[in-house]
């Protein structure tokens, strides 16, 4: 198992710009969420997923658009790109925490580090 | 306004030394997960702690979840270098909407 692939790596984009970072999983898992880490903030929570169909904004969505179309993507759209943007972005999934035994415990890939300039 | 309060924010301490990072909220969680980030790679799951005043213990390093179940602590015995890296606290926030939020954790560097 490949885990949760994350691509690009790393990306610059000038103000304006429109890119996809993309997330595959292949563990099967329902749940899906995109955060953001910035220096010293911790991660924040962009969008996430219930199931394939299903999106729902988190903490900080304004920028951002996602689509669910099946279990295993959840690519993320970052439109008209700003300096604020500047992040590092982790995709990561979990079993539904619903499931018995589980807690919602998230699995992430290693992470796209996005430069706006 | 941050759910999950992490402290200390920075720690420095020498190899050999016993420490402890806490995380606290005013909000009841139904469990918390403790995670480690290590420069250049996504955060990766220690532990879960899922009943109120339960200890789990992974190796030298000791959570514990509070009896109200809003708060934990992460004790490392005779820590290590190895064990330096990012610290972070996160559980599934309060209302049961399936988000699972973090607090800003806790930046660990073990001196040898």
């Amino acid at each position: 198992n490949a885990g949760v692939t994350q691509t690009p790596k790393f990306r610059i984009l000038k103000i304006g710009q429109s890119m996809t970072l993309q997330c595959a999983q292949d563990m099967n898992h329902n749940y899906m969420y995109w955060y953001r880490q910035d220096p010293g903030m911790g991660l924040k929570l962009i969008y996430y997923s219930v199931g394939a169909g299903i999106t729902d904004k988190g903490e900080v969505p304004n920028g951002y658009n996602v689509s669910r179309s099946t279990t295993e993507d959840f690519p993320l759209r970052l439109e008209l790109a700003a300096p604020s943007q500047t992040s590092v972005y982790f995709c990561a999934s979990s079993v539904s925490p619903i499931v018995r035994g589980y807690h919602g415990e998230l699995f992430f890939g290693e992470g796209s580090r996005l430069t706006v300039l | 306004t941050q759910l999950l309060e992490q402290s200390p924010q920075f720690l420095s301490i020498q190899e050999g030394e016993n420490l402890t990072v806490y995380c606290n909220s005013s909000s009841v969680f139904s469990s918390l997960q403790w995670y480690r980030q290590e420069p250049g790679e996504g955060p990766v799951l220690l532990v879960t702690v899922v009943t109120g005043g339960e200890v789990k213990k992974l190796k030298r390093l000791t959570f514990q979840f509070g009896d109200a179940r809003k708060d934990s602590s992460l004790h490392i015995t005779a820590a290590q270098p190895g064990d330096t890296g990012l610290y972070l606290c996160a559980g599934e926030a309060p209302g049961r909407d399936d988000k699972i939020i973090f607090g800003k954790g806790t930046r660990l560097h073990i001196l040898p």
